[in-house]
């Protein structure tokens, strides 16, 4: 039973413009999102988090929205850069547990 | 201050021996979580150690145990090693209930042969 969703297995985007990665949860319990990054053969580094008492939260170049009525986020990048390619992770947890609950990953290639 | 680390990077075993992985958790933090990578896949999460105890497991048998020492440290422990244990160990430090980010290490490429 897959609870965190990542339906795009692969995106790619030119440079400059925007990279939209979506997620998709079931669980309605969950009320902490983050978003990682992984580059091959390093572990994730966290990107941004949104708390489920917000909808918005931004970092630079990076945007997380949250709609929990539909259970998705996404992650917007903007502008794109060839370093942000990547595998990018959702993860979602509960309460006060640090337990994460990841998704599938979406790999991202930015190009020239 | 000083991220998190693993050992080894890479270890080759055999099936039915046995393997611990070691963990050393960013300064500050007081929780240590394992997760499984299997390839293709996104991190499962192992179990989380608080405190010296096990604090939250996921769906893995009881031939995964763990550690969790004074100084924070970890080790993971896996007896019995089947061919599907093959995967990538990740190690993620926090503070606990802190909701904060979790900080991973590099992980360990585990090969079961």
């Amino acid at each position: 039973d897959q609870q965190v969703k990542q339906n795009s297995p692969s995106l790619s985007v030119q440079e400059g413009r925007i990279s939209i990665l979506n997620c998709d949860y079931t669980n309605s319990m969950f009320d902490y999102f983050l978003w990682y990054k992984k580059y091959p053969a390093e572990g994730p580094t966290f990107l941004i988090s949104i708390s489920s008492i917000k909808d918005k939260n931004e970092d630079g170049r990076f945007t997380v929205f949250l709609n929990k009525s539909a259970k998705h986020l996404s992650l917007h990048i903007v502008p794109s850069q060839p370093g942000d390619s990547a595998v990018y992770f959702c993860a979602a947890s509960e309460g006060n547990t640090d337990k994460l609950i990841f998704g599938t990953g979406t790999r991202l290639q930015v190009f020239p | 201050e000083t991220g998190v680390t693993q050992s080894p990077t890479h270890l080759i075993k055999t099936r039915g021996q046995q393997v611990t992985l070691r963990c050393s958790s960013q300064s500050g933090h007081n929780t240590v979580s394992w997760y499984q990578q299997a390839l293709g896949q996104g991190p499962q999460f192992i179990f989380q150690y608080y405190r010296e105890e096990e604090n939250g497991r996921g769906n893995f048998p009881p031939r995964f145990s763990g550690l969790q020492f004074p100084n924070y440290s970890s080790e993971l422990n896996v007896n019995a090693l089947e061919l599907d244990d093959s995967a990538l160990y990740l190690c993620a430090s926090s503070f606990f209930g802190g909701r904060t980010e979790a900080f991973f290490g590099q992980g360990t490429r585990l090969t079961v042969v």
